[in-house]
């Protein structure tokens, strides 16, 4: 069974640009989660969704957005990108969201904003 | 707002050492708490598991301890080999947001040969 997948793997930005990246959740499962790693602030959660819908954000601006497609899979912009945006962008999926669930995550994407 | 905190930056133990990782959270509605280990270039691994009406759980060579009274999480790993050199990470959620999970800062555990 193949893994959360995430593409690309590494990108480069300028300030400015805006970036979008996907994310590919493990077969069957339906919610997925999106997770910014620095070195400054560790893990933080963005948002996840589940059947296309968002169930909860975390306390990004609003230049951080996604979305889930109808198989589950899902992508996330960020627009007008700063510096401090480099991070690894990390997906993670689960069945249903549900507590108790082993959340799955992939091995991220690594953003550079130049 | 609350966040989960580690006690120790880094951590060397000798291989076929036990370790011991700890985790201070403050947000008293958490119920439910994961270990995660990730490796360089990878994204962080379910390890084990706790829910807060528990005080203990044992997995494969990894033991989770909670200490509700006073805010305390640890993992225990037996026999540590050197695959699991990783940085590790608590993680806490409560029932109202089952999937925004606020994690720790770290431990990076290195085992010595």
């Amino acid at each position: 069974k193949a893994g959360v997948t995430q593409t690309p793997r590494y990108l480069i930005k300028t300030r400015g640009q805006q970036v979008t990246l996907s994310c590919s959740p493990i077969s069957g499962h339906r919610s997925v989660s999106w997770y910014q790693q620095t070195p400054g602030q560790g893990l933080q959660f963005l948002f996840e969704y589940f059947s296309e819908t968002q169930r909860n954000k975390g306390n990004f601006p609003g230049r951080f957005s996604g979305r889930q497609f109808s198989n589950s899979r899902s992508e996330m912009n960020v627009s007008t990108l700063e510096l401090g945006d480099s991070a690894l962008y990390l997906c993670a999926s689960s069945l249903a969201g549900g507590q108790g669930e082993k959340l799955f995550f992939g091995s991220g994407t690594q953003l550079s904003v130049l | 707002g609350e966040s989960v905190g580690l006690h120790l930056p880094t951590l060397s133990v000798q291989e076929g050492d036990n370790s011991i990782i700890n985790c201070a959270y403050s947000n008293s509605a958490s119920d439910y708490f994961i270990w995660y280990k990730q490796e360089s270039g990878k994204g962080p691994q379910f390890i084990i598991d706790i829910r807060s009406n528990m005080d203990k759980r044992q997995g494969q060579r990894v033991t989770v301890l909670l200490n509700k009274t006073v805010k305390h999480l640890s993992l225990q790993i037996a026999a540590t080999q050197p695959g699991d050199s990783a940085v590790y990470f608590c993680a806490e959620t409560f029932s109202g947001s089952a999937r925004q999970l606020t994690f720790g800062s770290g431990t990076q555990l290195t085992v010595l040969p």
